[in-house]
């Protein structure tokens, strides 16, 4: 059964440095989602792309946090500088098979810890 | 902002018996679903009701959803250890483009 990847797994690192996530969505998704959950917590949506065009960032605090998806396939999250708040899970979901563009898929998750 | 809110925020039953948990939320929606997150893992899939839908079964699985009080539930039956996660609803806005806006979760946890 295809699955969302995402690496790494888990992210230990110093307050203002630069970290980076990777996704790779269900092969022919057109939708991807990044989303942040802090423990014991839902996920918020930071950033949604259909194909490369973001359609909704509002929730993406662009002063540090950018994304992208050049391709309209695999997507990057970054963070510079990380700070201490960021600390979270960061999760990447993707839709769009045929007829059931409603559901979302999730890959496991990144686990980010800010020293 | 969080749209649905689980209740109750922590349920722990036994083995065998059946779990209930409730979702409300705010606006009219296009469908609510419920999905399933094991311990530091992603979220899975459980099961989609529309708003035109009242009741849904999948396995053990049991989702009712009262559009009027603006609220749904989960019952899983015959609970097994393995069903030991947290549960969230999350729903489809009617104004929105296939986002999803999600509850806090219900953490669930069935003793042997």
């Amino acid at each position: 059964e295809a699955e969302v990847a995402q690496s790494p797994r888990y992210k230990i690192t110093e307050k203002s440095q630069a970290v980076a996530f990777w996704c790779d969505p269900i092969s022919g998704h057109a939708t991807l989602y990044w989303y942040r959950q802090i423990l014991g917590q839902g996920p918020e949506l930071l950033v949604q792309f259909q194909d490369e065009s973001v359609v909704d960032d509002s929730q993406l605090p662009k002063d540090r946090f950018s994304a992208e998806r050049l391709k309209g396939v695999d997507s990057t999250l970054k963070i510079q500088p990380a700070e201490l708040g960021d600390s979270a899970m960061y999760l990447c979901a993707s839709s769009g098979e045929w007829g059931r563009r409603e559901t979302q898929y999730f890959g496991p998750g990144t686990r980010l810890l800010v020293l | 902002s969080q749209q649905g809110e689980e209740d109750p925020q922590a349920l722990s039953i036994q083995e065998g018996e059946n779990a209930t948990m409730n979702c409300s939320y705010k606006t009219s929606i296009n469908n609510l679903q419920w999905y399933r997150q094991n311990s530091g893992r992603g979220l899975v899939h459980l099961i989609l009701i529309r708003s035109n839908e009242r009741e849904k079964h999948s396995g053990r699985l049991r989702v009712t959803l009262d559009t009027s009080k603006k609220s749904s539930s989960l019952l899983i039956t015959a609970s097994r250890a393995a069903d030991t996660a947290s549960y969230f609803c999350a729903t489809d806005r009617m104004d929105s483009n296939y986002q999803l806006i999600w509850g806090a979760g219900t953490k669930l946890i069935i003793k042997p």
